[in-house]
């Protein structure tokens, strides 16, 4: 049963414009969230984080915003750089389960220049 | 800092042969784990270790899996045999706080 979902497997976005990743989750005992960043042969690399006591955390062009009612949230990043194409990954962590992650199946996001 | 380590960085081999794959996580990270990624999906955990301690294998498929973290540093996965269902990419992480740091992985095909 998939507990973190991320039903958009791939989106396109022209370069400057805004990119806005999705990601769904049911367990509502995850307290903190994670994007992850995967660029092809290598792993994944750690973007940003959000406490479910937050709704919002920004770094730089990436924010990612929480929805706790809606066990929903996303990542955005504004402006959209062509550097920025890969599979994201959003991950969920469980305190039940000694913070163990539990991952989306990713979106791959082409910045198209 | 340097990052996790993983070897090798691919393997392929014939169904029924053993494989072992190694990781040595970021220095002080205590809680190592060993993720499965198949085409297309996200990783999935097979075991988490804190210390030498294998403390979380719930998801490892023990019949065929097994891994070994003696000095509470590097460890090692091992499949043995391998079937052909085991093509995937095995990850190793090591948590600081809350995050968890990947190494490059080791792409497995099994023919």
């Amino acid at each position: 049963d998939q507990q973190v979902k991320q039903n958009s497997p791939s989106l396109s976005v022209q370069e400057g414009r805004i990119s806005i990743l999705n990601c769904d989750y049911t367990n509502s005992m995850f307290d903190y969230f994670l994007w992850y960043k995967k660029y092809p042969a290598e792993g994944p690399t750690f973007l940003i984080s959000i406490s479910s006591i937050k709704d919002k955390n920004e770094d730089g062009r990436f924010t990612v915003f929480l929805n706790k009612s809606a066990k929903h949230l996303s990542l955005h990043i504004v402006p959209s750089q062509p550097g920025d194409s890969a599979v994201y990954f959003c991950a969920a962590s469980d305190p039940a389960g000694a913070n163990n992650l539990f991952f989306g199946t990713g979106t791959r996001l082409t910045v198209i220049p | 800092e340097a990052g996790v380590v993983q070897s090798p960085r691919y393997k392929i081999i014939e169904k029924k042969q053993p494989v072992a794959f190694w990781c040595n996580p970021i220095s002080g990270h205590n809680t190592l784990y060993w993720y499965r990624q198949n085409l297309g999906q996200g990783p999935e955990l097979l075991i988490r270790y804190e210390n030498e301690e294998a403390v979380d294998d719930s998801q490892l498929p023990k019949d065929r899996f097994s891994a070994e973290r003696l000095k509470g540093v590097d460890s090692t996965l091992k499949i043995q045999p391998a079937e052909l269902g085991d093509s995937a990419v095995y990850l190793c992480a090591s948590r600081r706080g809350l995050e968890q740091f990947f190494g490059p992985g080791t792409r497995l095909t099994v023919l």
